[in-house]
Order: structure tokens, then sequence, then C-alpha cells
């Protein structure tokens, strides 16, 4: 089944630590994603990539890394000067086409709290 | 730059109601795309539906439908005979054409009452 897997579902840091969350799609997407989720709010967007080895910031990337080393690769890295790492992090990929019209899927989201 | 905006914070229905989920948005550009998605406790977004600025025919699919109005730039989101499966996070999103970056609305949290 094609799909994007995150893991793992639940994450507990002690604050300081870095951490780096997974993500791995097979759906042979050029596009990849990751946001952000706090209680009651929308997504913000974190990091995009629409290709490998290349990739920009979205709205809040302060405190956070990516790389793309693999197309169906997109880990984010939690740093510890990201002030509030606690959240609900989720990925997603898309096609890529001139028309822009491209749905993202997502994954299943790894919650991390950081204490 | 797009503005998406879900006022309906919460809403609960009984279960077989029928109920509307709206959302406004703004945008500047003259080609753009509509997006619903819902995301269900376990947590991960569902994509439900794409709709391109240049159709606005309405579209139903089994007792989920959406109309889409240019102008009052709008794209409600109504669950006919609602079923407790429905309860979930709703949102509401919008591309401009050529932009990489999705801006979502804030989500509308539906509760169906058994």
């Amino acid at each position: 089944d094609g799909g994007i897997t995150q893991s793992p579902k639940y994450l507990f840091r002690k604050e300081g630590q870095n951490v780096t969350l997974s993500c791995e799609q097979n759906l042979n997407h050029d596009a990849m994603y990751w946001y952000r989720q706090d209680p009651g709010q929308g997504l913000r967007l974190i990091y995009y990539s629409q290709i490998v080895n290349d990739f920009q910031k979205g709205d809040i990337a302060e405190g956070y890394s990516v790389s793309r080393e693999k197309k169906e690769s997109f880990p984010l890295t939690v740093t510890s000067a990201q002030k509030n790492p606690t959240a609900f992090y989720l990925c997603a990929s898309s096609t890529t086409s001139p028309t822009g019209a491209n749905e993202q899927y997502f994954g299943p989201g790894t919650r991390l709290t950081v204490t | 730059a797009q503005k998406v905006t879900q006022a309906q914070t919460e809403i609960s229905v009984v279960e077989k109601e029928d109920v509307t989920l709206d959302c406004v948005y703004e945008t500047r550009d003259t080609t753009y795309y509509l997006f619903w998605y819902k995301q269900p406790p376990s947590g991960e977004l569902v994509f439900l539906i794409r709709r391109n600025s240049f159709d606005e025919q309405n579209e139903i699919s089994g007792r989920y439908s959406w109309n889409f109005q240019k102008s009052t730039s709008s794209f409600n989101f109504t669950i006919t005979a609602s079923q407790v499966v429905d309860s979930a996070v709703y949102f509401c999103a919008c591309l401009g054409f050529g932009n990489e970056k999705l801006t979502f609305g804030t989500g509308t949290r539906l509760t169906i009452i058994p």
C-alpha cells in the first residue's frame, strides 16, 4: 500500500535535547512538507521541499532543520533553539505540476512532548 | 498571499441532521484551488476534495456536497444525514496558482451526537 509513514507516533524528550522526526513516503511524490499543529489552531508550514537536495523555509522555520537526501525521506529535526516544541507534527507529500493543483497527502503525525 | 476563515470553531448536531461548515477565503490570485480535509481523532488529515477557481459547479459525493461561490468567496461543505463517524475536525485550505504553500483555516470541530 502506498502512503506516508511517520515514526514514532508519540515522542518524549527533555528540554535542551535535539530530536529528529521521521517521514517516509512511497507515493513517488516529488514534494514533501512539514507542518506543526497546536491545539485549536490550523496547520503552520515549517519547511518544504520540491526536489531532492533542495528545501525552503516555511512560515515558522526557526528552531527547526530538515534534509532531503532521498526522494522518499524528509526528516525534521527539532533543535533546542525551538522555544515551544511541544506540538503535533504532520508530514505531507504531493506531486508537482505546472498548474499547481496538487493536493497534499498526510501522514499519521507525531505528537512531540518536551518537558 | 491567501487567507482562509472558518468562523465556526465547534458545531454539534444530532445524528441524521444535516450540517454545513462554512469557509471564506481571500486571495489576489485569479487562478487558485480550494481544498477540504478531514482530521479524525487519529490525527491524520484525509483529503476530501479539490476545486479549481474556474469551475463553480457544485459537487456531490454521497452524503457530502460542496457549494463554491466566487461572488461571496465561499466554499461551504454540507454533510447530509450526519453520522457519528463524521465527527472530526474539518479544514478548508487555499492554494494560489504557482504557489507552493497551502494556506489552512483554523478548522471546525464537528461533533455528531448519537
